[in-house]
């Protein structure tokens, strides 16, 4: 079946620096990726789709200056937290979609200290 | 953003008992779709819906979409324990066939 490895699945890092996370798809070519935010014991929240070779849809209140998207391939998407905060610490998830569903990758847990 | 109510918001059960949870909407969708979450990962599709009325089985896991295409009911039949975990109703409404829409998640715990 469809499968999507997202990388890392844990990261800390300090206030102030970058962190990528990346999204592939290992056996499907995935035509559009969707990057969602998921703090505890909440739902889902869309950050932003984004469609290879074009720049990435936001979603109202996200700040595109900060969440940096890019898919540059039909089987990788990356996001970059820019100059990260405490706030910023949260579960992030990538899902892919290739035209049989979608598949969503195994999570990173971001912490900002 | 907009999401679907999903209710109950927890269970707590026995094990062996069924379980039914439901989503629903003012909106008409075009696709329903339930997902299992456990702890630090990411959803896992359990069964996807594509029309209205459609009865759909996965094991011990039956869904059905409801014939106004507004809701849609998930059950699990003799639970055990590995049900654990949170289950999230997610659709497509009708002219948007990308941006799921998210229910806020039933939890489940199973006392074995």
């Amino acid at each position: 079946g469809a499968v999507v490895s997202q990388h890392p699945s844990w990261v800390i890092c300090k206030s102030g620096t970058s962190v990528k996370i990346e999204c592939r798809s290992l056996d499907f070519q995935a035509t559009t990726m969707f990057w969602y935010r998921q703090f505890p014991k909440q739902s889902l929240m869309l950050m932003a789709t984004s469609n290879e070779g074009s720049k990435a849809t936001y979603e109202q209140g996200v700040e595109k200056d900060k969440f940096l998207i890019n898919h540059a391939s039909l089987t990788l998407s990356t996001l970059t937290v820019t100059s990260a905060h405490p706030e910023d610490s949260s579960f992030y998830i990538c899902s892919a979609t290739g035209g049989n569903g979608y598949t969503f990758g195994s999570g990173t847990r971001l912490t900002v200290v | 953003g907009q999401q679907l109510n999903q209710s109950p918001q927890s269970m707590f059960i026995q094990e062996g008992e069924d379980v039914s949870m439901n989503c629903t909407s003012s909106s008409i969708f075009n696709t329903w779709l339930w997902y299992k979450q456990d702890p630090g990962e990411g959803p896992v599709l359990l069964i996807a819906l594509y029309k209205a009325g459609e009865l759909t089985s996965n094991g011990r896991l039956t869904a059905q979409f409801g014939i106004t295409r507004k809701d849609s009911f998930l059950n699990i039949s003799a639970s055990i324990p590995s049900d654990v975990g949170i289950y999230f109703c997610a659709g497509l409404q009708a002219g948007n066939n990308r941006k799921l829409i998210w229910g806020l998640g039933t939890s489940l715990a199973v006392n074995p």
